[in-house]
């Protein structure tokens, strides 16, 4: 049971341009929404996170927005660069007990110059 | 300095031979844990330790053991190895079971010949 989709599954983007990830969930206890960036050979690495109580947060180039009643949340790369290319990966994770990360399956993004 | 290290990082082994992976957290995390992905780049969770007690224990064959002899070392023993254990391993770790940032080691890549 995939609790976390993500897509597009690969997406490509001119230098400058926006970069758009979706994922939906399903667990509504999920209270814990990061994202996740891979370079090749490397582990993933926290980018940004939100949790249900706002509907966006913005890091720099990266925003995340939240829509807790369609259960959705989005990760949008405002002037994406080349140094961008990874692959992204969407997660969860309830409050209490089991507190692992629910991955979604993994977007690669490239950005061309 | 590295914060989650894992060694090795490639293991290249023959079916049926038993083999360890290791992974030590210098962040004075409580909690680590162990994610398989697949040659789709999909993470799933494995195992979790908080304070070397384990409590996440995903639906993983029994060949699989962690093993944590203490909160900064989280170690992966593997027996009867099977072509379909060839993955890429990540050790994580987060400072306690709350939703907090996982920090992950940068992967052991298993192949199995």
């Amino acid at each position: 049971q995939q609790q976390v989709k993500q897509s597009p599954q690969s997406l490509i983007v001119q230098k400058g341009g926006i970069s758009i990830i979706n994922c939906a969930y399903e667990n509504t206890a999920f209270d814990y929404f990061p994202w996740y960036q891979q370079f090749p050979g490397k582990g993933p690495a926290l980018l940004i996170a939100i949790r249900p109580d706002v509907s966006e947060k913005k890091e720099g180039r990266f925003t995340i927005s939240f829509n807790k009643s369609a259960k959705q949340f989005s990760l949008h790369i405002m002037d994406s660069q080349p140094g961008d290319s990874a692959t992204y990966f969407c997660a969860a994770s309830p409050p209490t007990g089991r507190r692992a990360l629910t991955f979604g399956s993994g977007t690669r993004l490239q950005v061309q110059p | 300095d590295t914060a989650v290290s894992q060694t090795p990082k490639y293991l290249v082994t023959q079916m049926g031979n038993d083999k360890s992976i290791k992974c030590e957290q210098n962040l004075g995390h409580d909690t680590m844990y162990w994610y398989k992905q697949d040659s789709k780049k999909f993470l799933k969770i494995m195992f979790s330790y908080n304070n070397k007690e384990l409590i996440i224990n995903e639906t993983v064959p029994n060949r699989f053991s962690p093993k944590s002899p203490d909160k900064a070392h989280l170690n992966l023993h593997i027996n009867s190895l099977e072509l379909g254990d060839s993955a890429v391993y990540f050790c994580a770790s987060s400072p306690g079971t709350l939703n907090q940032p996982q920090h992950f080691g940068d992967g052991t890549r298993l192949s199995i010949l």
